[in-house]
């Protein structure tokens, strides 16, 4: 059974707070992937990796970094977490290459920073 | 990728078969037609994809117009479980990225 598997399902944090957000899979995928989604906006993507060290910038990267040492992990960093960055987010895995392949998700993290 | 449009919401009696209708107009010659769903506070499931033909998997069929400008996911015999946001898809990128926009919110009622 294919998986992708999030470190936490639910997250608290201080503004301030450097975020650890971690995703493994275990289908051995070349392309992984960060989005947040918020209410009324949908799923929108922060960072995209599509091999070990190699990452691009998605739609709203401002405050997120990324960090993928291993195929199989791929980590969203909050440098220093705001309020607006509360939201649901949630970590994807595809092959490449992916226009005849379908991308995996996680269960989500949601994370309230306070 | 290509843009897609689906009604806001639709309904279903359960046991009924539910036709979720997607347009993608300006879908291109190597696109990919694909279909998510995501049941409240999960992450997207994957359903099903196809470039030109029909197609059938265990969860549900996807119907594609000969010009593929249009597309319809059915769902043969909806339950109560298959209540979610369905999101169609298109992509012709070998990076991957999916562009979700609304959806459709698909409610069975009992």
């Amino acid at each position: 059974d294919v998986k992708v598997t999030q470190s936490s399902r639910y997250l608290v944090k201080r503004t301030g707070e450097k975020v650890f957000l971690e995703c493994v899979q275990d289908m051995d995928h070349e392309n992984m992937f960060w989005y947040r989604q918020d209410p009324g906006l949908g799923l929108r993507l922060i960072y995209f990796s599509y091999d070990v060290k190699m990452k691009e910038k998605g739609d709203i990267p401002e405050g997120y970094s990324v960090s993928r040492e291993k195929k199989e992990r791929f980590s969203l960093i909050l440098e220093s977490a705001s309020t607006n960055q509360t939201s649901m987010y949630l970590c994807a895995s595809s092959l490449y290459p992916a226009s005849n392949t379908e991308a995996f998700f996680g269960q989500g993290t949601r994370l309230t920073v306070v | 990728d290509a843009k897609t449009t689906q009604p806001p919401s639709m309904d279903c009696a359960e046991g009924r078969a539910a036709n979720l209708p997607c347009n993608h107009s300006t879908i291109s010659g190597n696109e990919y037609v694909y279909w998510y769903r995501q049941i409240h506070s999960q992450g997207p499931q994957y359903i099903i994809h196809g470039l030109k033909n029909n197609e059938t998997n265990e969860m549900a069929s996807l119907i594609i117009t000969e010009d593929r400008k249009s597309s319809t996911l059915i769902l043969p015999h909806a339950t109560l479980r298959d209540t979610a946001v369905y999101y169609c898809i298109v992509k012709g990128s070998t990076l991957g990225r999916l562009y979700f926009g609304r959806g459709t919110q698909l409610t069975v009622w009992p």
